[in-house]
């Protein structure tokens, strides 16, 4: 499969943990985007990166949220200290440089009780 | 004020009804623009793109009016298999690149 991937699917977690999901994008893909979702509404822009560069990140990222994509290639997103208003799906997405279809993975869907 | 407005729905229709979808977007230096299609707990997928000049894909008719800020988006003799939520995608130049901002969405219920 050389879609984009994400791990894990589903992520059950204690309110004050921390955790990390994970994104592979297709693999000629420069630019990736972190986006979260919540039921009832559209994914909202957190991150994005070109390359290894992370070059505009949203004000919806509070300090507890970084991302990084240390390579050009995988990226991740880790929450710390989780609260339950983090409880949402994580979407990652790429596109490459001269095109501008976004391609998403299935997502990881947090749960924070 | 969200910078891209969608009717959320939900719209309930018929099969072989037509029923259009509208959009509203608050950035002018917004460049390009899509509607992409989300089934229930999957991920978003594009469903077409969107010009001034409007743009048809069998039963799908999609237009845009940059002097008004405003897309929309026609289905025609609608199936089952047309439910999902309709998102109303605009890409415009952030640091780099192209930022991409999904509305809300609209829900779309086709019934037999």
């Amino acid at each position: 499969d050389t879609g984009v991937s994400q791990d894990p699917r589903h992520k059950i977690t204690k309110r004050g943990q921390n955790v990390t999901f994970r994104c592979d994008p297709i693999s000629e893909h420069n630019r990736l985007y972190w986006y979260r979702q919540t039921l009832g509404q559209g994914p909202e822009f957190l991150t994005y990166f070109q390359n290894e560069a992370q070059l505009e990140k949203s004000r919806l990222l509070s300090d507890r949220f970084s991302a990084e994509r240390p390579k050009g290639s995988f990226s991740t997103l880790e929450i710390q200290r989780t609260e339950q208003g983090d409880s949402a799906m994580y979407l990652c997405a790429s596109r490459p440089s001269l095109n501008e279809k976004l391609f998403f993975g299935s997502g990881t869907q947090l749960s924070v009780l | 004020r969200k910078e891209v407005e969608q009717d959320p729905g939900p719209f309930n229709v018929p099969e072989g009804a037509t029923v259009a979808f509208n959009c509203t977007y608050s950035n002018s230096a917004s460049q390009s623009f899509f509607w992409y299609r989300q089934d229930c707990r999957k991920e978003p997928k594009l469903l077409m793109s969107v010009y001034s000049s409007g743009n048809e894909d069998g039963r799908f008719t999609a237009q845009l009016n940059r002097a008004s800020q405003y897309i929309s988006l026609l289905i025609r003799d609608s199936k089952l298999s047309d439910s999902a939520t309709y998102l109303c995608v605009v890409n415009r130049g952030g640091t780099g690149g192209f930022k991409t901002i999904f509305g809300a969405g609209t829900r779309l219920f086709v019934k037999a």
